[in-house]
């Protein structure tokens, strides 16, 4: 079956270290995109890329950082300096049609403390 | 960064019940306006994709319609079961490949 796999789904870590976020699809689409998710809000996008060995900054990039140097795969590292960063993680694909619907993964909830 | 609202934010409806939601975004720079699913414990799911002025889509007893001009989307939800109740997302695209999604409205569908 193709899709989109984030491990792992519950993630606890101290305060002060960096973490890394899983997420890697099997669908042959060139985009990706990780989102935050926060109560109550809807989805804020991170980082995303078009294509591998390039990315671009999202709406709330500050404390983040990505690669991209396999199609498959887009990581996410939520570094020390992300002031808040507890939250519900998405990672998403994007499929290569004029409609450009987004599938994602099944998430990653970060707890920091 | 762009303004995409949707209301409600929640919705209790009885089994039976027809229900419909809103979604307004900007009305300048449209590119397309996505409907996504998004059941507890699962990953959000694409119901639409809509990109003309007018444009009407359905999918089973769900259905959404788009009014570019004015900037806003309906979903109807029609004899709601128990299996829609979900968290119905909008997003936005204007003309770069980013989505810009509202807070979503929570359905909940009462047996």
């Amino acid at each position: 079956d193709g899709g989109i796999t984030q491990s792992p789904k519950y993630l606890f870590r101290k305060e002060g270290q960096n973490v890394t976020l899983s997420c890697e699809q099997n669908l042959n689409h060139d985009a990706m995109y990780w989102y935050r998710q926060d109560p109550g809000q809807g989805l804020r996008l991170i980082y995303y890329s078009q294509i591998v060995n390039d990315f671009q900054k999202g709406d709330i990039a500050e404390g983040y950082s990505v690669s991209r140097e396999k199609k498959e795969s887009f990581p996410l590292t939520v570094t020390s300096a992300q002031k808040n960063p507890t939250a519900f993680y998405l990672c998403a694909s994007r499929a290569p049609t004029t409609r450009g619907e987004q599938y994602f993964g099944p998430g990653t909830r970060l707890t920091v403390t | 960064i762009l303004n995409v609202e949707q209301s409600p934010q929640s919705l209790h409806v009885q089994e039976g019940d027809s229900t419909n939601f809103t979604c307004s975004f900007p009305s300048s720079n449209f590119y397309a306006l996505h409907w996504y699913r998004w059941e507890t414990a699962k990953s959000p799911e694409a119901l639409f994709v809509m990109t003309l002025n007018g444009d009407e889509k359905k999918k089973g007893r769900i259905s959404a319609t788009l009014n570019t001009k004015e900037g806003y989307s309906y979903l109807y939800i029609k004899g709601s079961q128990p299996e829609d109740s979900a968290t119905y997302l909008c997003a936005f695209r204007g003309a770069g490949n980013m989505l810009t999604f509202g807070g979503g409205t929570r359905l909940m569908v009462k047996p």
